[in-house]
């Protein structure tokens, strides 16, 4: 069965420190891999997608991840947060030969101190 | 383009009661899709659909109901609503890779 896992649930840095969301996913075909953004009482908001090709992709609001499929993780980087990215941070994966449908993570709270 | 269009974005159920939550999108995708969202568990996904008069179930899809009449609609039906139901429900639609999430429905139900 696919799975996705975000082994933290709550995540705390301080403004100006770097972070990292992990995110590692058990799947029978060729993934592709998406990182969404949800404000409270807001919709998702996609920050990045991996199809194939360059295996570190960059995204918007300074975002990056790297798809490392020997060790099956797709983790999220920032080198340096802002107070607004306190979010909840969802890792999803999907492939074609599921029809599209998504299996997505349990999420990440961030919260930013100043 | 208005992209996924989901209404009503927040309704009040008693239990027991049936209710429609309706879902458009007008960018002529063929994958669409329903999902629920809980506290600490995600989005998990209840129905989908491959293109209009194919339908098939996801991973939680009892007590919901679906059809695809035409490639623009896939309304998600409770048939007698349940306080397990409270949830906030997303639809998406897809093109080959990218998934677009409508705005969302907050649902309770009492």
């Amino acid at each position: 069965a696919q799975s996705v896992t975000q082994p933290d649930i709550h995540i705390t840095v301080s403004e100006g420190a770097s972070l990292e969301l992990r995110c590692n996913y058990s799947y029978g075909a060729t993934p592709y891999l998406f990182w969404y953004v949800q404000s409270p009482g807001q919709g998702l908001q996609l920050l990045l997608k991996y199809f194939s090709g360059d295996t570190l992709v960059q995204g918007i609001k300074g975002f990056e991840a790297e798809f490392k499929r020997s060790q099956s993780s797709f983790n999220l980087r920032k080198p340096s947060v802002h107070w607004s990215d306190a979010a909840e941070y969802f890792c999803a994966v999907g492939a074609l030969e599921y029809g599209n449908k998504l299996v997505f993570g349990a999420g990440t709270i961030l919260r930013v101190k100043s | 383009n208005a992209g996924v269009t989901q209404t009503p974005k927040f309704q009040v159920l008693k239990t027991g009661q049936s209710m429609t939550l309706q879902c458009a999108q007008d960018m002529n995708h063929e994958y669409m899709s329903w999902y629920r969202q809980d506290p600490g568990m995600g989005l998990r996904l209840i129905h989908y659909s491959v293109g209009a008069g194919i339908t098939d179930q996801g991973e939680v899809p009892n007590g919901y109901n679906v059809s695809r009449s035409t490639t623009e609609d896939f309304p998600l039906r409770l048939l007698s609503a349940a306080p397990s139901q409270t949830s906030v429900y997303f639809c998406a639609s897809s093109s080959a890779y990218e998934q677009y999430f409508g705005p969302g429905t907050r649902l309770t139900v009492t």
